[in-house]
C-alpha cells in the first residue's frame, strides 16, 4: 500500500502566481481531506470530500483557494493568486467509510513557499 | 476559547521518566478522542484512540474525563524515541478538530 501520494513536496513560487497541488489518496477511502499547517495556526481544516463530492469548504481562507476531486483516485487545491501568507504546509488525508474508524492517513505534505 | 486546546509546551524530560499531557475540548457532545504523532517535517499519524474507561498500549495511556472534557496521554519510560509533538484530536459533528500540539523534548 503506497499511502497517500502528494505531489510536489516542495513548491516555491512568486507572489501572484497560481499554485496547484495534487492528492491521491489511499484506493477505498471514501473521505479526502485537505489541511494547512503554519506554526501560528496550527492544523486547520480546509475543505473535505465524501465520494468525491465537497461537504464541508467553510476552512477555505478564501476565493483564491479553490479544490477539486474530479475522481476517487485524485485531487487538486490551487491558490490562483497566491500570496506571501499562503506559505505553509499543506497536507491531504483520507479515511476509509467504515462504521467507527476515524483514523485519517496523511500524506508526506506539500511544503509551500511564496515569495 | 479554541474548541481543543492543549499546553504548547515544550515539555523537556530526561529519558526514562514519565510525562503527561492533558487536552481539554469545548463541545460536551463529542464522542470520539484520539491522540496523534507528528515527527519534526511529517505527517501526523494516529498514535492512539481515546475510550471512556481509558486504555493503554504498551508504556502509553490514554483516559477521558468526560465531566471535566479532558483527555490526557501519559507516557512510562521515556525514550529518545518519544520526542514529537503529541496532537489532540476531537471528533465533532462531521469532522476531526485538532489542538495545536504539545512538543515532547526527550533529553539522554
Amino acid at each position: 500500500d503506497a499511502g497517500v501520494i502528494q505531489s510536489p513536496r516542495h513548491e516555491v513560487t512568486e507572489m501572484g502566481q497560481e499554485v496547484t497541488l495534487r492528492c491521491k489518496p489511499i484506493s477505498g477511502h471514501d473521505y479526502l481531506f485537505w489541511y494547512r499547517q503554519t506554526m501560528m495556526r496550527g492544523l486547520e481544516l480546509l475543505i473535505y470530500f465524501n465520494n468525491n463530492v465537497p461537504i464541508d469548504d467553510s476552512g477555505m481562507p478564501e476565493d483564491r483557494f479553490s479544490a477539486k476531486m474530479p475522481n476517487a483516485s485524485f485531487s487538486t487545491l490551487k491558490i490562483q493568486p497566491s500570496e506571501p501568507r499562503d506559505s505553509a504546509v499543506y497536507f491531504c488525508a483520507s479515511t476509509p467509510l467504515t462504521g467507527g474508524r476515524n483514523e485519517q492517513f496523511f500524506g508526506p505534505g506539500t511544503r509551500l513557499t511564496v515569495l | 476559547r479554541k474548541e481543543v486546546e492543549q499546553d504548547p509546551g515544550p515539555f523537556n524530560v530526561p529519558e526514562g521518566a514519565t510525562v503527561a499531557f492533558n487536552c481539554t475540548y469545548s463541545n460536551s457532545a463529542s464522542q470520539s478522542f484520539f491522540w496523534y504523532r507528528q515527527d519534526c517535517r511529517k505527517e501526523p499519524k494516529l498514535l492512539m484512540s481515546v475510550y471512556s474507561s481509558g486504555n493503554e498500549d504498551g508504556r502509553f495511556t490514554a483516559q477521558l474525563n468526560r465531566a471535566s472534557q479532558y483527555i490526557s496521554l501519559l507516557i512510562r519510560d521515556s525514550k529518545l524515541s518519544d520526542s514529537a509533538t503529541y496532537l489532540c484530536v476531537v471528533k465533532g459533528n462531521y469532522q476531526l478538530i485538532w489542538g495545536a500540539g504539545t512538543k515532547l523534548i526527550i533529553k539522554p
